[in-house]
């Protein structure tokens, strides 16, 4: 049962470019939930989905930033025209479905984007 | 801000002695939660305690909650270089899905 599963693992763009993270879940997860990481921070939430809904998308900015989590295929952040600060690891998890033992968060390895 | 703190930020050891680190939190919680971080990798869950409870055992790993003070403590015992990594207290409250993580320890076990 492969783990959570992000790409790409390192993400290099210029700035102004366009960023697209991918996070496939855990086989039979269906909540996602990003998280961005700062060197030496912890993990700032970002935007909870679930399958084709954005259930909290409160520590998202407003701008340039977008999620999704269709019904077939991988979760998406989109950063649009990315600026230095974009510059972070970005990690995904997963849950399962809201019953007994889908509390914790089961986390990809990240992906480390780098805006020159 | 919602985010918990732990500490200390850094903590360094020798092999075989036992590691203490400390998380405060500002909210109600539901549960806390413990995790792992090695060096650019994601975070490994290691162990949940619930707000009802005071003491949870998981292995070497031993961790305490005490709602009044809002802090909760992870004991790592008999530690090995192995052990090496930053570690995080994340807790959930009243919207019971959003987990808020603290900014870590960073424990260095040395052979």
């Amino acid at each position: 049962n492969a783990g959570v599963m992000q790409n790409p693992r390192h993400l290099v763009r210029r700035r102004g470019q366009e960023a697209r993270l991918r996070c496939s879940p855990m086989k039979g997860h269906s909540h996602v939930y990003w998280y961005r990481q700062l060197p030496e921070e912890g993990l700032k939430f970002m935007v909870y989905l679930q399958k084709e809904n954005i259930i909290d998308e409160s520590g998202m900015p407003k701008e340039r930033f977008s999620a999704e989590f269709p019904k077939e295929g991988p979760s998406i952040l989109r950063i649009q025209q990315v600026v230095r600060g974009d510059s972070a690891a970005y990690f995904c998890a997963s849950s399962p479905t809201r019953r007994q033992g889908s509390e914790k968060l089961f986390f990809g390895s990240g992906t480390q984007l780098s805006v020159l | 801000s919602q985010q918990g703190e732990e500490d200390p930020q850094a903590l360094s050891i020798q092999e075989g002695e036992n590691a203490t680190m400390n998380c405060s939190y500002k909210t109600s919680i539901n549960n806390l939660q413990w995790y792992r971080q090695n060096s650019g990798r994601g975070l490994v869950h290691l162990i949940l305690i619930r707000s009802n409870e005071r003491e949870k055992h998981s292995g070497r790993l031993r961790v305490t909650l005490d709602t009044s003070k809002k802090s909760s403590s992870l004991l790592i015992t008999a530690s090995r270089a192995a052990d090496t990594a930053s570690y995080f207290c994340a807790h959930r409250g009243g919207s019971n899905y959003k987990l808020t993580f603290g900014k870590g320890t960073l424990l260095t076990v040395n052979p």
